[in-house]
């Protein structure tokens, strides 16, 4: 079945470091991809998508972008911040649309 | 304000004790879910709705019930509760076709069975 994997954490920076966490998938067909973030007693929040291959999906200074032909969707971002500390997710939507799978998380501490 | 609330926060129960997590979101969504968070686990499926009285089982829904007789309310049930039922829980919602953009989470239940 359909599955992603993410680079086991926890990673730590300090401020304005550059940030990659790794998430490959394994799927049949086009899923569209997904980063979400955790912080602390929250729930998780939607980061940001892609939905076809070479799509980059961008918010708040992350980017990630679908490559099909290394089934990837690596998380970056240029310059880490001590607010960005919280646990990342990496998922994907079933061709069905019926399930949301995920990544273990990895955690990131940024200390300044 | 555009949300899923879940209640409670944080529950602590003894072995047998049956109990509700209920579910809530505001957005007339047709699918929900319901995940469970485990240390090194990541999100695992429990079982969702696609809308009205359709449910279906997750990856891991041995020891859950759920319903889904109104759209906006979808309550896990734990008939017996077990203490590797002991975890964090987050119930989420999509619109079908929006399924493709993500969910909209709650803010969890941190449950504990003694």
């Amino acid at each position: 079945g359909d599955s992603v994997t993410q680079m086991e954490g926890p990673v730590t920076l300090s401020e304005e470091a550059f940030l990659t966490i790794n998430c490959t998938y394994t799927a049949t067909g086009y899923p569209s991809l997904f980063w979400y973030v955790q912080y602390p007693g929250e729930g998780l929040q939607l980061l940001l998508k892609a939905t076809k291959a070479d799509d980059k999906g961008s918010n708040k200074g992350f980017e990630a972008t679908y490559r099909k032909e290394t089934t990837s969707f690596h998380l970056e971002k240029g310059s880490v911040q001590v607010s960005d500390s919280a646990v990342y997710f990496c998922a994907l939507s079933d061709l069905m649309g019926r399930d949301m799978r995920f990544g273990a998380g990895t955690r990131l501490t940024v200390k300044p | 304000e555009a949300q899923v609330t879940q209640n409670p926060r944080y529950l602590i129960t003894v072995t047998g004790k049956k109990l509700t997590v209920t579910c809530s979101q505001n957005m007339n969504h047709e699918y929900m879910s319901w995940y469970r968070q485990d240390p090194g686990l990541g999100l695992r499926q429990i079982y969702y709705s696609m809308n009205v009285e359709v449910t279906d089982k997750g990856d891991v829904p041995e020891g859950y019930k759920v319903s889904r007789k109104e759209k906006r309310n979808f309550p896990l049930i734990l008939e017996s509760p077990s203490p590797n039922q002991t975890s964090l829980y987050f119930c989420a919602s999509s619109t079908r076709q929006g399924i493709d953009y993500g969910y909209t989470f709650g803010s969890g239940t941190r449950l504990t069975v003694v």
